[in-house]
């Protein structure tokens, strides 16, 4: 069954590094998203990206933070200078579409790189 | 506002049990989706189930059951006979078409089942 994948699965970075969460979306999906979730708390949604560009993004995905897809494959979330707050769990996530009347939009999510800023 | 809310953070229950989970979401929208995820405590979020708005019929799978309610705005999950394995955090999410792709997540329930 495909999956998406997340590397690496833990990453830890000294503040002010810059630092940046692969993941391989679902090989027909054309929509890529990335969430973050603090420890103990909700899941967030931070941007998605469709047609090699940016396609909606919360007030989370502020300058410091941009998403690429460099090749064929790979979506990338870049932080530039990493905050002691953004230390989290982050989830990427894909779906072949949009929420359209009629068809669904399941969101298939990799299992998270886990981020400690220190 | 809280498009999600998951009232209860956390709930203990002794295993065979069983448990209701709630959920109830805010939209205005007439084309919506809504689901569970199990997060273990492993970290990952694992996809249990996904309901359309138009689509109001309970589901039921295995020892795991929905309850959607447009006229209450809820989508409540019941475990029956409970076991330990089913311990983790539920996140109810909230998918609109007027808001695009993103999802809306509850703050989570934390399901301790006691042996």
């Amino acid at each position: 069954e495909p999956e998406v994948t997340q590397t690496p699965s833990h990453q830890v970075t000294q503040m002010g590094q810059e630092v940046i969460l692969r993941c391989v979306p679902i090989s027909n999906h054309l929509y890529f998203y990335w969430y973050r979730q603090i420890l103990g708390q909700k899941v967030e949604f931070l941007v998605s990206f469709y047609n090699n560009e940016i396609s909606e993004k919360s007030e989370i995905f502020d300058d410091q933070f941009s998403v690429e897809r460099p090749d064929g494959s790979n979506f990338t979330l870049k932080i530039r200078s990493t905050k002691l707050e953004d230390s989290a769990m982050y989830f990427c996530a894909s779906s072949v579409g949009k929420v359209i009347a009629g068809a669904y939009n399941e969101q298939f999510f990799g299992p998270g790189t886990r981020l400690t800023v220190l | 506002a809280q498009k999600v809310t998951q009232a209860q953070t956390e709930i203990s229950v002794v295993e065979k049990e069983d448990v209701t989970l709630d959920c109830v979401y805010e939209t205005r929208d007439t084309t919506y989706y809504l689901f569970w995820y199990k997060q273990p405590p492993s970290g990952e979020l694992v996809f249990l189930i996904r309901r359309n708005s138009f689509d109001e019929q309970n589901e039921i799978s295995g020892r795991y059951s929905w309850n959607f309610q447009k006229s209450t705005s809820s989508f409540n999950f019941t475990i029956t006979a409970s076991q330990v394995v089913d311990s983790a955090v539920y996140f109810c999410a909230l998918s609109e078409r007027i808001s695009g792709n993103q999802f809306y997540f509850g703050t989570g329930t934390s399901l301790t089942v006691i042996p």
